[in-house]
């Protein structure tokens, strides 16, 4: 496997449900993403991970939760999700600076796409 | 505070023709930017970058952009349009001076190229 992979592609969900995310990233990366990608509104920064510690949570509802439990993995728990959460959920990764440079831009995962009804 | 506009939802260009995808930002310090490409169902391919040095930048299917710091502009150029270029585009940006690297995104233009 190389870059970034993301499981299930596809998940449809009730909101009693519970599910998970998961994100993989290959590339020796220390800092780790979730977005948000719904149609005709722009891309929403959720979560950030560096060296497997949250950095920014970007209000995001408790109903999200994410887990970093090492540097190249990163989970998205969802539990009594809306149907307005259904969306394209996207996880990147980046090198970032540690003393030196940087490599600075993001590799993204193809994507989870999400359905609750 | 941080932003970035692509004043254009949609591109439509003839095959063989250079495209123009464009993009200003607004930011507090030194930018880096940034060019994404998606294809339906798909995640964000990164394209090319401006960190620092030479301000026409050349990147990956013969993309280049041009970083022009009065007009804080960053358009992504082709000189000759593929059929499969077709995708959405996205500009980003983030702030040189922060030591963790948030992104911020544009709308997205969406490309167009016909036979």
């Amino acid at each position: 496997e190389t870059g970034v992979t993301q499981t299930p592609r596809h998940l449809v969900m009730g909101m009693t449900n519970k599910k998970s995310l998961k994100c993989e990233q290959h590339l020796g990366h220390n800092a780790m993403y979730w977005y948000k990608q719904s149609a005709k509104k722009p891309l929403e920064l959720m979560f950030v991970y560096s060296l497997e510690e949250r950095v920014e949570n970007n209000s995001v509802p408790s109903r999200f939760s994410p887990e970093c439990p090492n540097s190249s993995h990163l989970f998205l728990h969802l539990h009594t999700l809306q149907p307005e959460d259904s969306a394209l959920y996207l996880c990147a990764s980046s090198q970032e600076p540690e003393g030196g440079t940087g490599i600075y831009e993001q590799y993204f995962g193809p994507g989870t796409r999400l359905t609750v009804t | 505070a941080q932003s970035v506009a692509q004043p254009e939802d949609q591109v439509n260009v003839a095959e063989g023709n250079p495209l123009t995808v464009k993009c200003t930002y607004s930011v507090s310090g030194n930018p880096y930017l940034f060019w994404y490409v998606q294809y339906p169902n798909r995640g964000l391919q990164f394209l090319l970058k401006y960190i620092t040095g030479d301000n026409l930048v050349k990147g990956s299917y013969g993309f280049e952009a041009e970083f022009n710091k009065s007009q804080t502009s960053f358009h992504l150029k082709k000189p000759s349009a593929l059929v499969s270029d077709s995708a959405l585009y996205f500009c980003a940006v983030r702030d040189s001076s922060l030591t963790l690297g948030r992104l911020y995104f544009g709308r997205g233009t969406q490309l167009t190229v016909w036979p």
